[in-house]
């Protein structure tokens, strides 16, 4: 079958940097992505990662290890507006293009 | 250019009834997905279809979920009957072929309260 994992909480302050963590198991890989919901939102696209390494956007980072199973998303800089929850989702083999597996979500709570 | 959009954003039903959730992807989007969210069992995806084409429907918890989506720029997922298990936030998204990131755009969520 097919599992990831993530923790379910983070709290940290403002100016912080955050790490999520995410492991899977599938029966195939092509990517990892990450999205952010805020509370009573949708869930908009972070990033993706199909190959090994660190991708940055801005404040947010997204790492890959396709060896490992994992893979993070680094907030930096926290700020207020970054409370939300943050899912991590795989593509795999088995499923075509679109199909994404999301995991249960962290919830991020800055703090002032 | 317009987002996905849903319709209705909140929905409140008696057991029973029955409940139509509709959406219209992005234009020129050519996938096609719903999915629910609950507390306990976090973002699942229901069903997508790929050009108008259901590809996918194992999500789909049982015979009384319907989806359809009978030309390009819309779609319906039905509940029929509905019970109070079904109380979720449907979301429908879409996507673009070949995008290398995969990307979905979310609607903003029909939230369903079925008492």
């Amino acid at each position: 079958g097919q599992s990831l994992e993530q923790p379910s909480e983070v709290t940290a302050v403002e100016g912080a940097i955050v790490q999520i963590n995410c492991t899977y198991q599938t029966s195939g890989f092509y990517g990892l992505s990450w999205y952010q919901q805020h509370d009573g939102g949708a869930p908009t696209f972070l990033s993706y990662n199909a190959l090994d390494g660190l991708e940055e956007t801005g404040r947010f980072s997204s790492f890959l290890s396709r060896s490992d199973s994992y893979g993070y998303l680094l907030l930096q800089e926290l700020q207020m507006k970054d409370s939300a929850s943050y899912f991590c989702a795989v593509r795999s083999s088995t499923d075509s293009w679109g199909k994404l597996q999301f995991g249960a979500g962290t919830q991020v709570v800055v703090t002032p | 250019d317009a987002g996905v959009i849903q319709s209705p954003r909140h929905e409140v039903t008696e057991m029973g009834q029955e409940v139509t959730l509709r959406c219209k992807p992005i234009s020129g989007h050519d996938y096609l997905f719903w999915y629910r969210q609950t507390m306990m069992r976090g973002l699942e995806l229901l069903i997508y279809f790929n050009n108008n084409v259901p590809i996918d429907d194992s999500g789909m918890p049982e015979d009384r979920f319907s989806a359809k989506m009978p030309n390009a720029s819309f779609s319906t997922l039905k509940i029929q009957p509905s019970e109070p298990r079904d109380s979720a936030v449907y979301f429908c998204a879409s996507r673009l072929a070949g995008v290398v990131t995969g990307e979905l755009f979310f609607g903003e969520g029909s939230r369903l309260t079925v008492l």
